[in-house]
């Protein structure tokens, strides 16, 4: 399952497939961006980051995808299960100040269907 | 669990009254944010400190807050007579702070505040 556009507040998939969060942000000038993963109640998750000097980043299970050429950033999932259920948040990091803030997208929630 | 504690998860309180969030983040993290989230929202920047000192605060911190961080580990933040749209979900985040370092903030699990 793949989010399109600028942003969908819903993915649905099926377990095991692979699912593309999508994400638009916003400062050319940001220079650092991160993932987090939000559980109903709970605080974000830090699931994987990426510096603006890389395209492409893997972690377990998830890779992040940064196009600074269209201020993009993908996150994918392989494999879903029923545990990747939550919300998911882009961030950015404005480096003005050098406070290290993160700006906050709208975030995208995904189901996975068993 | 982050490492990031806070107290208390939960707060119900009737407006006009003042109220006391916690915050004790990772403890070699020289850096402690404060977050605000509404529902169906991300979380928004509301004020920053390195150490002890409060280097910079968001417009969205109206005067009725305060916060600090006295000796550079845990800090607080105060709501002073609260108004119903102050309720929300406040977070606390923490990093290490070291010239070409890691970025990553570190959430704890939030207070979620409300307001009657």
């Amino acid at each position: 399952g793949e989010s399109v556009g600028l942003h969908l507040p819903t993915l649905s998939v099926q377990e095991g497939d692979n699912s593309i969060i999508n994400c638009a942000y916003s400062n050319s000038a940001s220079d650092y961006f991160i993932w987090y993963k939000q559980e109903s109640g709970k605080g974000p998750q830090f699931i994987i980051d990426i510096r603006s000097n890389m395209d492409k980043r893997q972690g377990q299970r998830v890779t992040v995808l940064l196009n600074k050429t269209v201020k993009h950033l993908s996150l994918q999932i392989a494999a879903t299960q029923p545990g990747d259920s939550a919300v998911y948040f882009c961030a950015e990091n404005v480096r003005s100040g050098n406070t290290g803030k993160l700006i906050f997208g709208q975030g995208t929630t995904l189901q996975v269907k068993p | 669990d982050t490492g990031v504690s806070q107290d208390p998860r939960h707060k119900i309180t009737k407006r006009g009254q003042n109220v006391t969030f916690r915050c004790d983040p990772i403890s070699e993290h020289n850096r402690l944010y404060w977050y605000r989230q509404t529902l169906g929202q991300g979380p928004e920047f509301l004020t920053y400190f390195q150490n002890e000192a409060q280097l910079e605060k968001s417009r969205l911190l109206s005067d009725r807050f305060s916060a600090e961080r006295p000796k550079g580990s845990f800090s607080t933040l105060e709501i002073q007579r609260t108004e119903q749209g102050d309720s929300a979900m406040y977070l606390c985040a923490s990093r290490l702070g070291v010239a070409g370092g890691p970025e990553t903030q570190y959430f704890g699990p939030g207070t979620r505040l409300l307001v009657l």
